[in-house]
């Protein structure tokens, strides 16, 4: 079955800008019907939708984010990345990249923390 | 109005049904779905749209909507239930997406 897994780095400082990979593994990012997502979670807070691609490439953004977030997609590699300029402390946070179909997110990855932080 | 909103906590005896409800302008037009979050692991998909359950989740786990009100409902709720629970609604290109502020379901 489809599984996501997150990467990059775990401490970014703070101006600078966050870039996470997700892989996509046991099947094809270019599968349609599905738009590959990016959720965070703050810390001991809830859910928030960052933003999500389509193979195709077309995007959508949060809009109290989208000035700082770039969503890409390597159909070549089955991956798709997320940059998020500008960090200050408050974008620390567990990064979860998930697959979306039909309004709702069927498979995600385990999650990753990234600290904002000099 | 994009905002969706769950109520902090709920408590339900072993056994028996709690329902977790969602409430927002947006559920009139789109159907939720609906996550379960254990700490220190990721969400987990536990029902979708109108009347959907992912294969492996139990049956025990249902949904329904009506208006601007979505509803989660455990009905015989385990242990293993206890957990954070998410509503998520948005529009079939995910254009305006938004997940609701969770509901933390304590098992007694």
């Amino acid at each position: 079955q489809v599984q996501l897994q997150e990467s990059g780095p775990g401490l970014v400082k703070p101006s600078q800008t966050l870039s996470l990979t997700c892989t996509v593994s046991g099947g094809s990012i270019s599968s349609g019907g599905y738009y590959w997502s990016w959720i965070r979670q703050h810390p001991g807070k809830g859910l928030e939708w960052i933003g999500n691609i389509h193979y195709s490439g077309t995007t959508n953004y949060n809009p109290s984010l989208k000035s700082r977030v770039i969503i890409s997609v390597d159909t070549s590699t089955n991956q798709f990345s997320l940059k998020v300029s500008s960090v200050t402390a408050a974008d620390t946070a567990v990064y979860y990249c998930a697959r979306r179909i039909s309004n709702a997110f069927d498979v995600w990855g385990q999650g990753t923390l990234v600290t904002v932080s000099s | 109005s994009s905002e969706l909103t769950q109520d902090p906590a709920v408590s339900v005896a072993l056994g028996q049904t709690v329902r977790i409800t969602c409430q927002g302008d947006s559920l009139r037009t789109y159907y939720p779905s609906w996550y379960q979050q254990k700490p220190g692991q990721a969400p987990v998909l536990v029902f979708y749209g109108k009347n959907s359950r992912p294969s492996g989740i139990p049956d025990r786990f249902s949904g329904s909507s009506s208006g601007n009100t979505a509803s989660l409902t455990i009905t015989g709720a385990q242990a293993e239930d206890e957990a954070d629970y998410y509503c998520y609604t948005g529009d079939s290109s995910a254009k305006h997406a938004v997940f609701g502020g969770g509901t933390n379901v304590t098992v007694l």
